[in-house]
């Protein structure tokens, strides 16, 4: 069956240290993956999208790395703040349409 | 522009009563969707939409219709409310490879 599994369902790290979070797929073949940030009560908001043909993408303080072999990406905001606390979700693409896994609750303690 | 806008925010209904959750964009997308988020389920796609007059089914279509007469607006209706339609329900419109989510509705279903 096809699956999209986020490590775990919440991560609690202290502030300045690196959050890496992880995003594991069976049976899919995508295009793309994107990451997307969820603060409660509203919309994921896009954070980056990087193609199966693409190794790593950063942005700022976020890294985004694609193992197509393995089928797993790896998310990571390096030097975490508190306002870095929210749910991180992942999507996979697939032509029209898009799957998202369950989403990873990141909490920053100062 | 106001980007992705939904209505209402909240709403109680009654098994078997009907009812449209109204969605719209600003931003001249062809692509729209909408998908509903229940708790460690992630968001699931419902119905999506690649231009005026052209809808299609997502993972979970059951009980939901949509039709998409403007490239602005894209409604979705229930005809039959039932409990197990209890969720909360984003609309999104996408720029090429990005997602624009709206603030979502959030729908109780007694």
């Amino acid at each position: 069956s096809q699956k999209i599994e986020q490590n775990s369902e919440a991560l609690n790290i202290q502030e300045g240290k690196t959050a890496t979070l992880t995003c594991n797929y069976t049976n899919y073949s995508p295009a793309y993956l994107q990451w997307y940030r969820q603060d409660p009560g509203r919309g994921p908001v896009f954070l980056l999208l990087i193609r199966e043909n693409e190794k790593e993408k950063r942005k700022e303080r976020l890294k985004v790395t694609f193992d197509t072999t393995l089928k797993q990406s790896l998310f990571h905001i390096t030097a975490s703040q508190p306002a870095d606390s929210a749910t991180y979700l992942c999507a996979l693409s697939l032509y029209n349409d898009m799957r998202f896994g369950a989403g990873t609750r990141l909490t920053v303690k100062p | 522009n106001a980007g992705v806008t939904q209505t209402p925010k909240f709403q109680v209904l009654k098994t078997g009563q009907s009812m449209t959750l109204q969605c719209a964009q600003d931003m001249n997308h062809e692509y729209m969707s909408w998908y509903r988020q229940d708790p460690g389920m992630g968001l699931r796609l419902i119905h999506y939409s690649v231009g005026a007059g052209i809808t299609d089914q997502g993972e979970v279509p059951n009980g939901y219709n949509v039709s998409r007469s403007t490239t602005e607006d894209f409604p979705l209706r229930l005809l039959s409310a039932a409990p197990s339609q209890t969720s909360v329900y984003f609309c999104a419109s996408s720029s090429k490879e990005t997602q624009y989510f709206g603030p979502g509705t959030r729908l109780l279903v007694l």
